[in-house]
């Protein structure tokens, strides 16, 4: 099992470009997330999806799209990049539906810079 | 926002010491999980502690909850170089089980 993988692994973007984040689980998760790491910030929640069909937004939605593909896929899509997110993202998956706690699996991270 | 908030901010110790890492929430808590993560990698799940349990351990871990004092510790034991990593504690609250990370420990075990 690969887990979760995440493509790409790096990426430099200038401002006002676009791009998609993708993330992939072969774990059968219900539910998927994806967070930005900056420096001394820890995790910040961007969006997430509870099931198949279903998103939600997080903590820092603004500037961001995402679609659940299907089970296995999650994808994130910057439509004009801002050097403000310029950051680490992080795709993640758990087994529930966000009913109960669950154990979160992430995937590699890709790094982006926004010039 | 930052439930946890994880203490100290960097840690840096000798192979064979203890490390003890603390984690102080501000609300009422479903259960508190410790998560891992290696430089330039995603996090790795440690151990998840219910609100409803006190001490839980994992082979050299050991996590100790207060919710009394809306508290939990994670103590490393006969540290080794490769425990060098940060680790961040994550809660839940009230009606969502979406973790809430904290900023994290930098811990340096030095060999």
């Amino acid at each position: 099992n690969a887990g979760v993988t995440q493509t790409p692994k790096f990426q430099v973007l200038k401002t006002g470009q676009s791009m998609t984040l993708q993330c992939a689980q072969d774990m059968n998760h219900n539910s998927m997330y994806w967070y930005r790491q900056d420096p001394g910030m820890g995790l910040r929640l961007i969006y997430y999806s509870a099931s198949e069909g279903t998103t939600d937004k997080g903590e820092v939605p603004n500037g961001y799209n995402v679609s659940r593909l299907n089970k296995r896929e999650f994808s994130l899509r910057l439509e004009s990049a801002a050097p403000s997110q310029t950051s680490v993202y992080f795709c993640a998956s758990s087994r529930g539906t966000i009913t109960s706690t669950d154990t979160q699996y992430f995937g590699p991270g890709t790094r982006l810079t926004v010039l | 926002s930052q439930q946890g908030e994880e203490d100290p901010q960097a840690l840096s110790i000798q192979e064979g010491e203890n490390a003890t890492m603390n984690c102080s929430y501000k609300t009422s808590i479903n259960n508190l999980q410790w998560y891992r993560q290696n430089s330039g990698r995603g996090l790795v799940h440690l151990i998840l502690i219910r609100s409803n349990e006190r001490e839980k351990h994992s082979g050299r871990l050991r996590v100790t909850l207060d919710t009394s004092k809306k508290s939990s510790s994670l103590l490393i034991t006969a540290s080794r170089a490769a425990d060098t990593a940060s680790y961040f504690c994550a809660t839940d609250s009230g009606g969502s089980y979406i973790p809430t990370f904290g900023r994290g420990t930098s811990l340096i075990v030095h060999p």
